[in-house]
C-alpha cells in the first residue's frame, strides 16, 4: 500500500467553524490531489498540487483552500464550514508516467459539519 | 471539460457469472483510462487501466476494452466471485487537462455478487 495518511479520519463539527484535513505521503510522489465523494456524484476534484507551493483548482475548489510547504504533506482548509461541505474526503498522489500515472489514495476523512 | 458517463449504477449477479460496467467520455484527446475499485470504509484502488492507442487488456478475470471512435470503454469481470463486491469507478484523463495529471471519474458502479 502506498503510504498516504490523513488525519483525521473522521470529523463531527459546526457550520461556520474552520477546518484542516491533512494529507501525508511517505513516497515522494511529486503530485498530490484532494477529491470529495459524495453519493451520486463519484469522486470530484478540489484542488491539486504539482510541487511544493504550487496548487491549483479543481472542477470543485469554491470554500477550500490549500498548502503545500512540503512535499509530503498537502493540507485541505475549510475556512468557514457549510454543511453542503458534509462528505469523504480522498488524498491521492501520483507520479507522472508516460501518458498517465497511477493516482494512490488515502483511506478517506468523513467530515460531518452540523 | 471532460465528462465521464458509467452505467450502470447498481448491478447485481450471481457468482460464477460474468459483469459487464460500461463509460463513454466525452473529451476526444483523452488518453488514458482507469478502473478503479472502492471497498467499503476504504480509498479506491486501481485493477486496471487502458491507454488509447491499445483496444483491450486483459489480467486474468478482468479485462478492459477501448472503443475510440465512439469514446467509450468497458470493464468485463468474469467468473464473478463474492470478493469483487465493491464499487468500481472509470476514469479518463483529458490530453490537454488544465488539472495537472487528475482523473475525472464516473459516478461508479455498485457491483453485488451473490452466492
Amino acid at each position: 500500500d502506498a503510504g498516504i495518511t490523513q488525519s483525521p479520519r473522521h470529523k463531527v463539527t459546526e457550520t461556520g467553524t474552520p477546518v484542516t484535513l491533512r494529507c501525508h505521503q511517505t513516497e515522494n510522489h511529486r503530485y498530490m490531489y484532494w477529491y470529495r465523494q459524495d453519493p451520486g456524484h463519484g469522486l470530484r476534484l478540489i484542488h491539486y498540487s504539482y510541487g511544493v507551493k504550487d496548487t491549483d483548482k479543481g472542477e470543485v475548489s469554491d470554500g477550500y483552500s490549500v498548502s503545500r510547504s512540503k512535499t509530503e504533506d498537502f493540507l485541505l482548509t475549510l475556512e468557514s464550514a457549510t454543511s453542503s461541505q458534509t462528505s469523504v474526503y480522498f488524498c491521492a498522489i501520483s507520479e507522472y508516467v508516460g501518458l498517465g500515472g497511477e493516482l494512490f489514495f488515502g483511506e478517506g476523512s468523513r467530515l460531518t459539519v452540523l | 471539460g471532460e465528462n465521464v458517463e458509467q452505467h450502470p449504477s447498481t448491478l447485481s449477479v450471481q457468482e460464477g457469472d460474468s459483469a459487464v460496467i460500461k463509460c463513454t467520455y466525452s473529451d476526444s484527446a483523452s488518453n488514458y483510462f482507469p478502473w478503479y475499485k472502492q471497498e467499503l470504509g476504504k480509498g479506491p484502488q486501481l485493477i486496471i487501466d487502458i491507454r488509447s492507442n491499445v483496444g483491450e487488456k486483459k489480467d486474468q478475470r478482468i479485462a478492459v476494452t477501448l472503443n475510440k471512435t465512439a469514446k467509450h470503454f468497458s470493464l468485463h469481470i468474469t467468473e464473478t466471485q463474492p470478493e469483487d463486491s465493491a464499487v468500481y469507478f472509470c476514469a479518463a484523463k483529458p490530453e490537454n487537462s488544465n488539472s495537472g495529471y487528475a482523473l475525472n471519474f464516473g459516478k461508479g458502479t455498485s457491483l453485488l455478487v451473490t452466492p
